[in-house]
């Protein structure tokens, strides 16, 4: 079964709103979890590196201010987009880190922003 | 629904010895196929990709060929080293983007 859960898996929203997309590690405890965005046609881009306890990481050119990162707990880290606008319209999944083990990844998440 | 099906691992070989990693697919249409790699602590990379049948994907002396006859995606590389030592990740999405599928990842380690 599922070792991450990521949800919501599809959310619709008006621009201007934020929505939080929320990533678990379900049986496991996960010091570092990663976000990744994918544009249409594109491969993954990993966005940053979430580490509990601790401020995220950013790869550049992505704007902490606008995706805003918290690994509040070892089993959950949340991602806001923060006053969502089309152009962030993309999917996203989250993969936590299992020590001794490859990353487990979420379902991800398809925002779409009108 | 898609899916990907990866050798798994641990996989430890040699300095210099040739490597392969199967990865299999199950798709309705025509996905763009990947191989990405993590290094420990990081986030995975993108190592190379093919968005076609016959494609062949390469980078850093690797290569993977996207094969639709046996629906693989096979990763190659003829002569590792002990940089190469990571997890591999194969994974697959639909033209529009709206999905990703993963392998349960291959992890190598090369030794000197």
């Amino acid at each position: 079964g599922a070792v991450v859960s990521q949800h919501p898996s599809w959310v619709i929203c008006k621009s201007g709103t934020s929505v939080k997309i929320e990533c678990r590690s379900l049986d496991f405890q996960a010091t570092t979890m990663f976000w990744y965005r994918q544009f249409p046609k594109q491969s993954l881009m990993l966005m940053a590196t979430s580490n509990e306890g601790s401020k995220a990481t950013y790869e550049q050119g992505v704007e902490k201010d606008k995706f805003l990162i918290n690994h509040a707990s070892l089993t959950l880290s949340t991602l806001t987009v923060t006053s969502a606008h089309p152009e962030d319209s993309s999917f996203y999944i989250c993969s936590a880190d299992r020590r001794g083990q490859p990353q487990h990844f979420g379902d991800g998440t398809r925002l779409s922003i009108l | 629904g898609d899916s990907v099906t990866q050798m798994e691992g641990p996989v430890t070989l040699s300095e210099e010895a040739f490597l392969t990693i199967n990865c299999t697919y199950t798709a309705t249409g025509y996905p763009s196929l990947f191989w990405y790699v993590q290094y420990p602590g990081e986030g995975l990379q993108l190592l190379l990709k093919a968005t076609k049948a016959d494609d062949k994907g390469s980078n850093k002396g690797f290569e993977a060929t996207y094969r639709k006859e046996t629906t693989s995606f096979h990763l190659e590389k003829g002569s590792v080293q002990v940089s190469d030592s990571a997890v591999y990740f194969c994974a697959l999405s639909d033209l529009a983007g709206n999905q990703f599928y993963f392998g349960t990842g291959t992890s190598l380690t090369v030794i000197p």
